[in-house]
């Protein structure tokens, strides 16, 4: 099976830099993706990394360490609208269905 | 493209009842599955669908009921609701590429309240 973890809760102020953390167990697996959700709404894409290292998408970056079983979402130059929860989700290569870490709350600060 | 439509929005439901949660795309998709998030919870994977024909449990499938006849349409059936089925259900479908991941489309979400 597989299982994520993430801090429930973050809050920093506008214009910082932010690191929300994924750790995860998984038998196989084909990447870590990450999506946004804002309070009441549809979750939606952000990222996705299938290989280790960094991906840059603007101001939202991501990070896999296959090794270490750990990823990271970087939001740089934070903005009121960035207020959100982030999810981390992994698709195993047991049937191919994808699972979500349990969610981190960002709060976004003047 | 509508993308991934659900219907109703909202449902208040008697302990008991059972009803249908419909869940549609237009984008020729071939992976669909269906989400319940409660607090704190996350997103729980109910149950999902590799093509039409095609379906498999997820992490939290008991109560509901799912079928696939076509590549469109995936309702999610409740059996007989309980006040534990209470939350906000979410349909997602996919492009399904062998091997790596594809971006997920979800819908706007149902809200079901069993009293």
């Amino acid at each position: 099976g597989q299982s994520l973890e993430q801090p429930s809760e973050v809050t920093a102020v506008e214009g910082a830099i932010v690191q929300i953390n994924c750790t995860y167990q998984t038998s196989g697996f084909y990447g870590l993706s990450w999506y946004q959700q804002h309070d009441g709404g549809a979750p939606t894409f952000l990222s996705y990394n299938a290989l280790d290292g960094l991906e840059e998408t603007g101001r939202f970056s991501s990070f896999l360490s296959r090794s270490d079983s750990y990823g990271y979402l970087l939001l740089q130059e934070l903005q009121m609208k960035d207020s959100a929860s982030y999810f981390c989700a992994v698709k195993d290569n047991q049937g191919g269905k994808l699972i979500f870490g349990q969610g981190t709350e960002l709060s976004v600060k003047p | 493209n509508a993308g991934v439509t659900q219907t109703p929005k909202f449902q208040v439901l008697k302990t008991g009842q059972s009803m249908t949660l419909q869940c549609a795309q237009d984008m020729n998709h071939e992976y669909m599955s269906w989400y319940r998030q409660d607090p704190g919870m996350g997103l729980r994977l109910i149950h999902y669908s590799v093509g039409a024909g095609i379906t498999d449990q997820g992490e939290v499938p008991n109560g509901y009921n799912v079928s696939r006849s076509t590549t469109e349409d995936f309702p999610l059936r409740l059996l007989s609701a309980a006040p534990s089925q209470t939350s906000v259900y979410f349909c997602a479908s996919s492009r399904r590429t062998s091997g790596y991941q594809e971006t997920q489309y979800f819908g706007p979400g149902t809200r079901l309240l069993v009293l």
